[in-house]
């Protein structure tokens, strides 16, 4: 079974650039997270997507961050403009949605190197 | 608040050396609490997942427990290959809460 694939896996900017990141989830995976990842600290939730659906994006920095999921599938992550803060490894994750399972299927991860 | 408080930071074993990971919750209606493995550059890797207070699960040199507001992950005669970062997550109804993590070195 394939797993949840992202790109580019590294990526260096200006600062006041834009960026933008791809995740595939597993086929048939519902749910699609997108996290941020500083370095030394846990990831933090941005946005999370139920089929097309926007689920949570209380966190998301509304104002220089964007996603979408369209169709229900793949998803695409953007900054635009980026800050030196936004330095981190995005992460993006799946699971197949029924509560009771759970647990997240994360791909390799976009480090981000904002200059 | 919600939140998720793991400890140690970091750990440094000697090969063979047993110890414990703790990973201490106040999330309110805990509905899962998962147990994750992360190698440098790459995403996290799923462990185990914890229900209710009580409850183990083994895998190798890992057994993770579950009480009440904490969770330890208890590593028995590592080998360097186990050196990673292992992060806890609580998942309540449609969020999960992650920790910090515990960097863990083990030494040969």
């Amino acid at each position: 079974e394939a797993g949840v694939a992202q790109s580019p896996r590294y990526k260096i900017i200006e600062k006041r650039q834009s960026v933008a990141f791809w995740c595939n989830p597993i086929s048939g995976h519902a749910t699609l997270y997108w996290y941020q990842q500083i370095l030394g600290q846990g990831p933090k939730l941005l946005i999370q997507f139920q089929n097309n659906g926007v689920v949570d994006d209380s966190q998301l920095p509304k104002d220089r961050f964007s996603a979408e999921r369209l169709k229900g599938v793949d998803s695409t992550l953007k900054i635009q403009p980026a800050k030196l803060e936004d330095s981190a490894v995005y992460l993006c994750a799946s699971s197949l949605g029924r509560s009771r399972t759970g647990e997240l299927f994360f791909g390799e991860g976009s480090r981000l190197t904002v200059l | 608040e919600d939140q998720v408080t793991q400890s140690p930071e970091a750990l440094r074993l000697q090969e063979g050396e047993s110890s414990s990971l703790n990973c201490s919750y106040t999330v309110s209606g805990l509905r899962g609490l998962f147990w994750y493995r992360q190698d440098p550059g790459k995403g996290p890797e799923f462990l185990f997942t914890l229900y209710s207070a009580g409850e183990e699960k083994e895998k190798e040199r890992l057994k993770a427990t579950l009480t009440k507001k904490e969770s330890f992950l208890h590593i028995t005669a590592p080998k360097p290959e186990d050196s990673a970062t292992y992060l806890c997550a609580v998942y309540n109804f449609n969020k999960f809460y992650f920790g910090s993590g515990t960097k863990l070195n083990v030494k040969p």
